[in-house]
């Protein structure tokens, strides 16, 4: 299947934890990857495989999977987490990548 | 670090071809292992994948476009480009160019991207 689905927004006060989840069929066979984005710019890998951070990526992003279900954690939020976080997997059978519709995550 | 610039005009008149190249720059396009993908974001929405191609040549599509989307990789130039058929102002979007990195049979990533261009289909 070639569909993801996450919550459309969330929202967390500075210095808690936030977590966030993205669920299709296709994530039991591969692991989801995740991406930041601000307004007005590219989006940037903040998280891949089981819970790799790119160089670069602060350590209190996080990741877990379990099922059809990922997740992504952010302990200790920060003002610069704010912006739209998308989730990526691919159709193993088809070999087709696809995003989920993304989340709006607001630090207050 | 691998670089990726898109390139092309940022208005298209309906009907006709988007034409848009991507630039890799501080690594080789022909380095196996990566697949060269074109990515778009229709204004306020999510991220659709268009398709990827390899150095050498083998591409995919998604299927809501593949019958208007043509790839291309020239490598003497470090160079993809992305061909879109037949547009109308649905596919006013900004476009990116990314690399597609698989570092096993589970897990995959887009591990570089270009800044986007925005390409307005207007007569």
């Amino acid at each position: 299947s070639s569909e993801l689905s996450q919550d459309p927004a969330v929202s967390v006060a500075l210095g808690q934890t936030v977590t966030i989840t993205c669920q299709g069929d296709s994530l039991r066979s591969v692991y989801a990857s995740w991406y930041q984005q601000k307004p007005g710019q590219a989006p940037r890998l903040v998280l891949y495989g089981l819970n790799r951070r790119p160089s670069g990526i602060p350590d209190r992003f996080s990741g877990s999977s379990s099922g059809d279900t990922t997740s992504l954690t952010i302990t200790g939020a920060q003002a610069e987490d704010e912006g739209d976080y998308y989730c990526d997997s691919r159709d193993t059978s088809a070999d087709l990548r696809f995003f989920g519709p993304g989340t709006k995550v607001t630090v207050l | 670090q691998v670089q990726l610039q898109e390139s092309g005009p940022g208005l298209v008149k309906p009907s006709q071809t988007l034409s848009l190249t991507c630039t890799v720059s501080n690594g080789s396009i022909t380095r196996g292992g990566y697949y060269w993908t074109w990515i778009r974001q229709r204004p306020g929405k999510g991220l659709e994948w268009i398709g990827y191609i390899s150095y050498s040549g083998t591409a995919l599509y998604n299927p809501s476009l593949k019958s208007r989307v043509g790839m291309s990789v020239d490598t003497s130039k470090n160079q993809f480009s992305l061909n879109l058929r037949s547009v109308t102002a649905a596919d006013t979007a900004v476009y990116y160019c990314a690399r597609d990195r698989a570092t096993s049979t589970v897990t995959y990533y887009f591990d570089s991207w270009g800044q986007g261009t925005l390409v307005f289909v207007s007569s």
